[in-house]
């Protein structure tokens, strides 16, 4: 168990531009989330992806943000044209199955994205 | 909507005294409940969960109380160790939310030696 891996670990980029972030998952888990944190909140959910369907997306998950997870591996995410509000810690964490006492989402430590 | 709430955004106990975070939550639907740790600079850790059919579950220094009458969990640590200080999520799942976990916006516990 080698954890789940995201990259970059920060992020600063100008205002207007795309940015992509990457994540790998635990390599048997078959789900797969994303999360935003800002300071002073709890992580936020955005998307959920069962092996490579997506399955699941917050409203908070303008048209501006797309996630794709080919072949149920490792998923990335984009923002287009970048505004200073997605500055926020972006984090992914993946699990086997039904959330329950042996199977709690494990997370990574997640991409800083700050947007000048 | 603040679904999942943690009205104390910080809390200091001395080591080896215990340290109690509460979590009140609205969603009757909420089925599981679980707490979560964080470092500056890494993300969540799993510690502990219940479910509904349980108002208890132990481990080691670690107990998670379960009132769902009043929609209200805590998290008791005894005793509290330096390594405990960490801002500490509590986080909620429905049976019909994909598992995805609602949290709370954090206590931040300092272990004062």
């Amino acid at each position: 168990d080698t954890g789940v891996s995201q990259d970059p670990r920060h992020k600063i980029t100008k205002r207007g531009q795309n940015v992509t972030f990457r994540c790998d998952p635990i390599s048997e888990h078959n789900r797969l989330y994303w999360y935003r944190q800002t300071l002073g909140q709890g992580p936020e959910f955005l998307t959920y992806f069962q092996n490579e369907a997506q399955l699941e997306k917050s409203r908070l998950l303008s048209d501006r943000f797309s996630a794709e997870r080919p072949k149920g591996s490792f998923s990335t995410l984009e923002i287009q044209r970048t505004e200073q509000g997605d500055s926020a810690m972006y984090l992914c964490a993946s699990s086997t199955g039904t959330v329950s006492y042996n199977s709690p989402l494990h997370f990574g430590n997640g991409t800083r994205l700050t947007v000048t | 909507d603040q679904q999942v709430k943690q009205n104390s955004p910080s809390l200091s106990v001395q080591e080896g005294r215990i340290s109690i975070l509460n979590c009140d939550y609205t969603n009757s639907m909420f089925d599981y409940f679980l707490w979560y740790k964080k470092y500056p600079a890494e993300g969540p850790t799993f510690l502990i969960s219940i479910s509904s059919i349980k108002d208890k579950n132990e481990d080691g220094r670690f107990t998670v109380f379960l009132n769902k009458s009043a929609k209200h969990l805590s998290l008791h640590i005894v005793p509290s160790q330096p390594g405990d200080s960490a801002v500490y999520f509590c986080a909620a799942s429905d049976p019909f939310g994909n598992e995805k976990l609602t949290f709370g916006t954090g206590t931040r516990l300092t272990i004062i030696p």
